[in-house]
C-alpha cells in the first residue's frame, strides 16, 4: 500500500467550475498537510497547508481535512486555464520531519 | 517563507563524472531535504541533511552514491557520483523549517541533470 495515494489523473474540468483533488494517506502519526502545484519543468509551488480536522480557505482554494478517514482533498473554485497543473498531496509528521508526496493529479481547465 | 538559492540549474554530464549541487537558504533551518523527479513522476526523497551530522538516507539511496554536506544551518550540497544515464532527472532541495517554525517546505528552483 502506497503511503500517500492520489488519482494520476487527468481530471478535466471546463472554466469556471470547481475542481475536486483527492489524497489518502497511510499513516496516522501524520500531522502536517500541504498541497503542492506544479507546471510542467518548474519545481512545486506551495499552495495550501492543513494541520487540523476541517476546512481551510484561502482565496480560490479550500483545504480539507479528516484525520479519521485519513483522508485530505483541495477544492478549486472558478477554475482558470493557469490552474492546469499537477496537483502533488504531500503530508509530514512535523514540521521539521520529511514529506511524502503522492504521484500527483494532473488537472487540465478547459475553455 | 524561506527563500532557496539552488544551482545549477541544469546541466549536462558525460557518464562516469561526478555534479555537486547546492542550495542556500535566507535563513537558519534546522533540516534540508534532497529530492530527486524523475521524468513524468512525483518526487522521491533520497536524504535528509542535518547539521553536525551525517544525512539520514532513504532505501534505495547510499552516501557513496549520493555524499551530502550540511556545513551550517544555511547551506547544503549533494553530489550525484559516477554518473549515469539513469541518474537524469531533476533535483530539488527543500527546507522544513524548525521545531517552532515551519516554512511550508519550500523548494529551490531544481537542477535539470541530463548525463550523456
Amino acid at each position: 500500500q502506497k503511503e500517500v495515494e492520489q488519482n494520476s489523473g487527468p481530471l478535466s474540468v471546463p472554466e469556471g467550475a470547481i475542481a475536486s483533488l483527492n489524497c489518502t494517506y497511510s499513516d496516522r502519526g501524520s500531522q502536517s498537510f500541504f498541497w503542492y502545484r506544479q507546471y510542467s519543468g518548474k519545481s512545486p509551488e506551495l499552495i495550501m497547508s492543513i494541520y487540523s480536522n476541517g476546512d481551510k480557505e484561502d482565496g480560490r482554494f479550500t483545504a480539507q481535512l479528516n484525520k479519521a478517514s485519513q483522508y485530505v482533498s483541495l477544492l478549486i473554485r472558478d477554475s482558470q486555464p493557469s490552474d492546469s497543473a499537477t496537483y502533488l498531496c504531500a503530508v509530514s509528521t512535523g514540521t521539521a520531519s520529511k514529506l511524502t508526496f503522492g504521484t500527483g493529479t494532473r488537472l487540465q481547465v478547459t475553455l | 517563507s524561506a527563500v532557496i538559492s539552488q544551482k545549477p540549474s541544469r546541466d549536462i554530464c558525460q557518464r562516469g563524472t561526478s555534479l555537486t549541487i547546492q542550495c542556500q537558504v535566507d535563513s537558519q533551518v534546522t533540516m534540508m531535504f534532497w529530492y530527486r523527479q524523475q521524468p513524468g513522476q512525483s518526487l522521491t526523497l533520497i536524504a535528509t541533511a542535518n547539521q553536525g551530522s551525517e544525512a539520514t538516507y532513504e532505501s534505495g539511496f547510499v552516501i557513496d552514491k549520493f555524499p551530502i554536506s550540511r556545513p551550517n544551518l544555511t547551506f547544503s550540497t549533494l553530489t550525484v557520483s559516477n554518473m549515469s544515464p539513469e541518474d537524469s532527472s531533476i533535483y530539488l532541495c527543500s527546507v522544513g523549517g524548525t521545531a517552532s517554525r515551519s516554512y511550508g517546505y519550500t523548494f529551490g528552483s531544481g537542477t535539470r541533470l541530463t548525463v550523456v
